[in-house]
């Protein structure tokens, strides 16, 4: 059974500080996903990493995927209460790339 | 433009009764379907997914199956629904691996 574990599971942080959210597996991915979902509502994508070592920038946000493809990072720098939500990586597999699995998610609270 | 359509939005059954979630996508043409259910703030567990007609792949069988009898349609079913079939439950679709998942608004599925 193909895991992907995600952590922390839970963040709760001030205003302006930095975190990092991690996401792992021993499996190799075709390519990597970060989501963000509001509740209620499905999740949006927010970026996604497909070359081993590849880093993205989305304004605040770096997302970086592990050089052996088993492996990606979300940071983000300067939290803002904006940024509070669910945050999902969700990974197509190499060894059957139409199947895509989630991570377990982090539920970030960013206080004022 | 893309639109994926699913409903309903909420349902409450009693146990042992059936189940059917109806999922749609427009204007797009052979893409990948995927059923995943979500418990309360945590990650989507994949269910089924298909890459064409008729064709289903299943990761937690359990009671629950799903058909693609078209191209843009997908559909979860449970002949008895237990107490554990409840949560948010999700369709989604892509044109590939790389290519972002979109998704439908879900349905809130309680059990009683």
């Amino acid at each position: 059974t193909q895991l992907l574990e995600q952590s922390p599971q839970f963040l709760s942080i001030q205003e302006g500080e930095n975190l990092t959210v991690y996401c792992n597996s021993s499996s190799v991915f075709s390519s990597l996903q970060w989501y963000r979902q509001e509740p209620g509502e499905g999740p949006v994508l927010l970026v996604t990493v497909v070359t081993g070592g590849e880093v993205k920038k989305l304004k605040r946000l770096t997302f970086q995927f592990g050089d052996a493809r088993k492996d990606s990072s979300l940071h983000i720098t300067a939290a803002q209460p904006g940024d509070t939500g669910l945050y999902l990586c969700a990974g197509a597999l190499y060894s059957s790339a139409s199947k895509i699995i989630f991570g377990s998610g982090t539920r970030l609270s960013i206080r004022p | 433009s893309q639109t994926i359509h699913q409903w309903p939005a909420t349902l409450v059954q009693p146990v042992g009764s059936p189940l059917s979630l109806e999922c749609t996508v427009e204007g797009t043409s052979n893409p990948n379907l995927y059923w995943y259910r979500q418990a309360a703030g945590r990650g989507l567990q994949l269910l089924f997914y298909s890459v064409g007609i008729g064709q289903i792949s299943s990761e937690v069988p359990q009671n629950l199956s799903a058909s693609r009898p078209q191209d843009r349609q997908f559909i979860l079913s449970s002949k008895k629904l237990l107490l554990s079939d409840s949560g948010f439950y999700l369709c989604a679709w892509t044109t590939g691996w790389n290519s972002p998942l979109h998704f439908g608004n879900g349905t809130r599925l309680t059990v009683t």
